[in-house]
């Protein structure tokens, strides 16, 4: 079956505490995405991925890091959490096509910095 | 920059009505890709119906279809003979190209039985 997963689905941790996001998508989508989706914000992008070793920020990377190494896996790293981290954040991907493609969205990871 | 913009936080409508979602957009672009995407409570993120700018005929998707006026840039959903489980956080979403999606602040649609 076509799809994007994430783990942890659900994730509380403290401030300052390290944690990663997983993301894997196994349709060999060049095009990986993150978004985070807060109240009355809609879903904001945090980083993307044109490929394998190519990354670029989006309209809100700060207290962020994603890497790509691998086609299938865009991890998202938050190297020091803060409360105004807790979101819904997904995770997206699809073929690279001028914007014409779907992007296909995970399940999503609710996460909370107390 | 590009902004979606979506002007009705809420709305409700009876079980098997019609209803219509507004959605506008700005963007310098010519060539673009609209999209709705619904969200149900489980917060899944589900793709509707899509819309090229280059097309003049507007998508339809079953009990979906949408009206695309361009140069009025605005693009709303219907949904005729509205369902329960149409219940749904619903969001337009506008890429000019360069895969990134630039979401409105969503509607929260709710069908009443």
């Amino acid at each position: 079956e076509a799809q994007v997963t994430q783990n942890p689905r659900y994730l509380i941790t403290v401030t300052g505490k390290k944690l990663t996001v997983t993301c894997s998508q196994n349709m060999n989508h060049e095009y990986m995405s993150w978004y985070r989706q807060d109240p009355g914000l809609g879903l904001r992008q945090i980083y993307y991925s044109m490929n394998v070793e190519a990354t670029d920020k989006g309209d809100v990377p700060e207290g962020y890091k994603v890497s790509r190494k691998e086609k299938r896996n865009f991890p998202l790293i938050l190297e020091s959490p803060s409360p105004n981290q807790t979101s819904l954040y997904f995770c997206a991907s699809s073929l690279w096509g001028g914007g014409q493609e779907t992007q296909y969205f995970g399940p999503g990871t609710r996460l909370l910095v107390l | 920059a590009q902004t979606v913009t979506q002007s009705q936080p809420e709305m409700s409508v009876q079980e098997a009505e019609t209803v219509t979602l507004s959605c506008t957009y700005d963007t310098s672009e010519s060539n673009y890709y609209l999209f709705w995407y619904k969200q149900p409570p489980s917060r899944q993120m589900i793709l509707v119906i899509r819309q090229e700018a280059y097309k003049q005929q507007n998508a339809t998707e079953n009990r979906f279809s949408v009206n695309f006026q361009k140069a009025a840039k605005s693009f709303s959903l219907k949904i005729s003979d509205s369902q329960l489980g149409d219940t749904a956080m619903y969001f337009c979403a506008l890429n000019f190209g360069n895969e990134k999606l630039t979401f409105g602040t969503g509607t929260r649609l709710t069908i009443i039985p």
